[in-house]
């Protein structure tokens, strides 16, 4: 039971690269989160999920973009990095709403943009 | 909107000191949750506690205490005899119960455990 997993760990890109970045889950879960931790700034919502084929916009989804295709995965795109998206990424899931379900997060994904 | 406010950026202590990290949230709602979580020098963040705004008993979990005080808007988090092991950023977040219910997290509170 691997919990939640995300590929890569490390990537640097270069200003106006686009990438993926991976989420996985084997809990069934039916939430999936995407965070970005900045310093000073803790923990900010970028896009979520409710189900398979469905997504929301979060607090700062601007420049990215998510996709939802299978249930245990979410997958964060970046079409034109720029250096403001230097960041460490996070992707969580859980089983009910933030309000009542625990998160399980993922080890994280650092992201520098140069 | 709703808000959480982690004042402390740092705390260092020596091992076997107590230490509260304090949490100070602002919500509409008369009902929430509000959670910690640790993250370790390893990144991963690891659920501690979650607590509804209808129950304001103290949680004790081994060296691990929280203080809940609906009056002052607070959620403080007590380590008893810390050990280097609890060297940690620890996050507080609060989730309303209405809308979507995301989790809105403070800025985190660095502790520094040194033998």
């Amino acid at each position: 039971n691997a919990g939640v997993t995300q590929t890569p760990k490390f990537r640097v890109l270069k200003t106006g690269q686009s990438m993926t970045l991976l989420c996985a889950q084997d809990m069934n879960h039916e939430y999936m989160y995407w965070y970005r931790q900045d310093p000073g700034m803790g923990l900010r919502l970028i896009h979520y999920s409710v189900g398979e084929g469905t997504t929301a916009k979060g607090e700062v989804p601007d420049g990215y973009n998510v996709s939802r295709l299978k249930k245990q995965n979410f997958l964060l795109g970046l079409e034109s990095a720029a250096p403001s998206q230097t960041s460490v990424y996070f992707c969580a899931s859980s089983y009910s709403t933030g309000a009542t379900g625990e998160q399980y997060f993922g080890p994280g994904t650092r992201l520098t943009v140069t | 909107a709703q808000k959480v406010t982690q004042a402390q950026t740092e705390i260092s202590v020596v091992e076997k000191e107590d230490v509260t990290l304090d949490c100070v949230y602002e919500t509409r709602d008369t009902t929430y949750y509000l959670f910690w979580y640790k993250q370790p020098p390893s990144g991963e963040l690891v659920f501690l506690i979650r607590r509804n705004s209808f129950d304001e008993q103290n949680e004790i979990s081994g060296r691990y205490s929280w203080n809940f005080q609906k009056s002052t808007s607070s959620f403080n988090f007590t380590i008893t005899a810390s050990q280097v092991v609890d060297s940690a950023v620890y996050f507080c977040a609060l989730s309303e119960t209405t809308g979507f219910q995301k989790l809105v997290f403070g800025t985190g509170t660095r502790l520094l455990v040194s033998p």
